[in-house]
């Protein structure tokens, strides 16, 4: 039982609109959610990150949004380059462990120029 | 630079053949996972280590081993590989002495069991 869930495996967007990426999750205990990049042949890089005591984070062109209530999270990217196309894993903590991070299954953005 | 570095970044082998993926890191992390990305699965974690000596399973430990005898290294072990093993293993460490929960992974290894 997947905790948490990108039910989106692709996206494509042309170069210099907004990319949305979502992510559900179902367990209540995770406060803590980070979105990671992958590009071909290399590990995934962090991107951005949210506690659940804020609903919204924004870095540079990335901005994160929590729903606390409805449980999910959702990336916008704005504008989308060509340099964006990747995989997008989001990830979730919960509370209190100690434990390494919980992923999605990514979804594959693809950046139209 | 910092960096984590796996070994071999590719690998073929035959069900049975014992196999060791080394990993380490060089930025005095406490804490090490392994995880193995799957089709359609994302990234699952297999073992994960707090500090030395002290490991624990994730959520696919069966048909792995890991050891942690120094803070750096963190090898994962395959016993008896087989064919469902087939898949690419990344390790990654982070800080556990802030707050932030940033991961950095290593380049990956892709395994191919036959």
């Amino acid at each position: 039982d997947q905790q948490v869930k990108q039910n989106s495996p692709s996206l494509s967007v042309q170069e210099g609109r907004i990319s949305i990426l979502n992510c559900d999750y179902t367990n209540s205990m995770f406060d803590y959610f980070l979105w990671y990049k992958k590009y071909p042949a290399e590990g995934p890089t962090f991107l951005i990150s949210i506690s659940s005591i804020k609903d919204k984070n924004e870095d540079g062109r990335f901005t994160v949004f929590l729903n606390k209530s409805a449980k999910h999270l959702s990336l916008h990217i704005v504008p989308s380059q060509p340099g964006d196309s990747a995989v997008y894993f989001c990830a979730a903590r919960p509370s209190g462990s100690a434990r390494q991070l919980t992923f999605g299954s990514g979804t594959q953005l693809t950046v139209l120029p | 630079e910092a960096q984590v570095t796996q070994n071999p970044r590719y690998l073929i082998t035959v069900t049975g053949k014992k196999l060791t993926v080394t990993c380490s890191q060089n930025m005095n992390h406490e804490y090490m996972s392994w995880y193995r990305q799957d089709p359609g699965l994302g990234l699952r974690q297999i073992y994960y280590s707090m500090n030395v000596e002290v490991t624990d399973k994730g959520d696919v430990p069966e048909g792995y081993k890991v050891s942690r005898k120094e803070k750096r290294n963190f090898p994962l072990i395959l016993e008896s590989p087989s064919p469902n093993q087939t898949s690419l293993y990344f390790c990654a460490s982070r800080d556990a002495t802030t707050m932030k929960e940033t991961q950095y992974f290593g380049p990956g290894t892709r395994l191919l069991v036959l």
